[in-house]
């Protein structure tokens, strides 16, 4: 059973304008969240994160919000570029719940289009 | 250079063959992690270790084996190829510090093919 859902395959944006990519998650126990842009070819990069403690975490155009209540993730990407088109994963971890050691539970990704 | 380097990068091997693909990295972590990703599945943990000495299995680790021969190198090893072991796979380090341990930084990838 998916513990982390990323429920929209795709999503396509005109430059200039808000990207929002969403994520869900059933684990109770998660306690981080991170967010990875993967390119073609290349391995996936580390984009921002967001500990459980905290609703929102910005760096540049790039925000994360987390709604621990509806199990919900965000990320919001103003303004988007064409470079910003990548697949974009979530993912989680839970440090305090036993045997996970902390170890990246991923969604399936979504594909952003980011149209010039 | 990577710091986070995965060999070789493309493979194509025949079922029953035993392949190995390896990863080393410069970013003096003591964690490495080996992840498969299949189309429309995202990543899945196949095995990890957290030290020279300490090796676990994953999500997905039957028809795998690993090797930690250093702090700095990790390899992955199917004993016995088989085509549904064609995927794209990726090695990735993390540190042991409270703000290091929780993001983990990837290598490019390995496209292996099994015919």
């Amino acid at each position: 059973d998916q513990q982390v859902k990323q429920n929209s395959p795709s999503l396509s944006v005109q430059e200039g304008r808000i990207s929002i990519l969403n994520c869900d998650y059933t684990n109770s126990m998660f306690d981080y969240f991170l967010w990875y842009k993967k390119y073609p070819a290349e391995g996936p990069t580390f984009l921002i994160s967001i500990s459980s403690i905290k609703d929102k975490n910005e760096d540049g155009r790039f925000t994360v919000f987390l709604n621990k209540s509806a199990k919900h993730l965000s990320l919001h990407i103003v303004p988007s570029q064409p470079g910003d088109s990548a697949v974009y994963f979530c993912a989680a971890s839970a440090w305090n719940y036993g045997g996970s050691q902390g170890n990246l539970i991923f969604g399936k990704g979504t594909k952003l289009s980011v149209k010039p | 250079d990577a710091d986070v380097t995965q060999t070789p990068r493309n493979r194509i091997t025949k079922t029953g063959k035993r392949i190995m693909l390896e990863c080393s990295q410069t970013k003096g972590h003591d964690r490495m992690y080996w992840y498969r990703q299949d189309p429309g599945l995202g990543l899945r943990l196949i095995y990890y270790s957290f030290d020279v000495k300490d090796i676990n299995k994953g999500e997905i680790s039957d028809g795998y084996s690993v090797s930690r021969q250093a702090q700095a190198k990790f390899s992955l090893s199917l004993e016995s190829a088989i085509p549904n072991q064609t995927a794209l796979y990726f090695c990735a380090t993390s540190g042991n510090g409270f703000l290091t341990k929780n993001i983990q930084y990837f290598g490019a990838g390995t496209r292996l093919s099994v015919l």
